[in-house]
């Protein structure tokens, strides 16, 4: 069954600090890997792409690392700000035309 | 990057009404587009997919006289929620299927239609 699992489910983190949520998933085959915030009452925006030769992409203070023979994937958050609170949604697609897999998310929470 | 808009961003209704939702992917074409609901503290989960041109394709439980898809147009898909119920407030959001530049077809998603049934 093709599954998107993410932990933690919530996390607490000071203004400042690093964190990084995981991503494991047993879709196949595999197309991407994609992470996406979500602020609270609005729809999802994409962080990072990575299709399965790419091992790892920034956007800014967001890092993602992909690990296609693990099925594993990594979001790094650097110097979390206070906007960084939101919820992140590792999605992954499989054959082209097929729907998204998406996992349940991470909740982030970052406080001063 | 590529943008996908919604309209109504809320909207509140009596039950047993009909509410008519629009996405549309305002700076590229989407022959595909694709109905969310996400319900508090849950993933979004898909309801159907909408090509442009042809009837939309529905997932299991969802049913297709209760939200009425239409994709009109290559930029436009409606989702009309007929004879709402309170069990239907959720949040609804849309996403467009689109290259927008990119090198690998990606889901841009609308800002979501919070909908609250009376």
């Amino acid at each position: 069954k093709n599954q998107v699992e993410q932990s933690p489910q919530s996390l607490i983190i000071l203004e400042g600090k690093n964190c990084t949520l995981q991503c494991n998933y047993t879709v196949s085959p595999f197309s991407n890997l994609r992470w996406y915030k979500q602020d609270t009452g609005r729809g999802p925006v994409s962080l990072t792409i990575m299709t399965f030769s790419e091992n790892t992409k920034s956007n800014g203070r967001y890092t993602a690392t992909l690990d296609a023979d693990t099925k594993q994937s990594s979001l790094h958050i650097t110097a979390s700000q206070l906007s960084d609170s939101a919820s992140y949604i590792c999605v992954v697609s499989g054959q082209a035309g097929t729907a998204l897999i998406f996992g349940k998310g991470t909740t982030l929470s970052v406080s001063s | 990057g590529a943008v996908v808009s919604q309209h109504p961003s809320w909207v509140i209704c009596k039950s047993g009404t009909s509410v008519k939702i629009e996405c549309r992917s305002l700076d590229f074409q989407a022959t595909t587009m694709f109905w969310y609901r996400q319900f508090p503290k849950q993933s979004l989960m898909l309801m159907a997919t909408s090509n442009e041109g042809s009837k939309a394709t529905y997932e299991q439980g969802v049913e297709k006289d209760k939200f009425l898809i239409n994709h009109a147009s290559l930029t436009l898909s409606t989702l009309t929620v007929t004879s709402a119920h309170p069990e239907d407030s959720s949040f609804y959001i849309c996403s467009a299927m689109g290259l927008a530049g990119g090198l690998v077809e990606t889901q841009y998603f609308g800002p979501g239609t919070r909908l609250l049934v009376l």
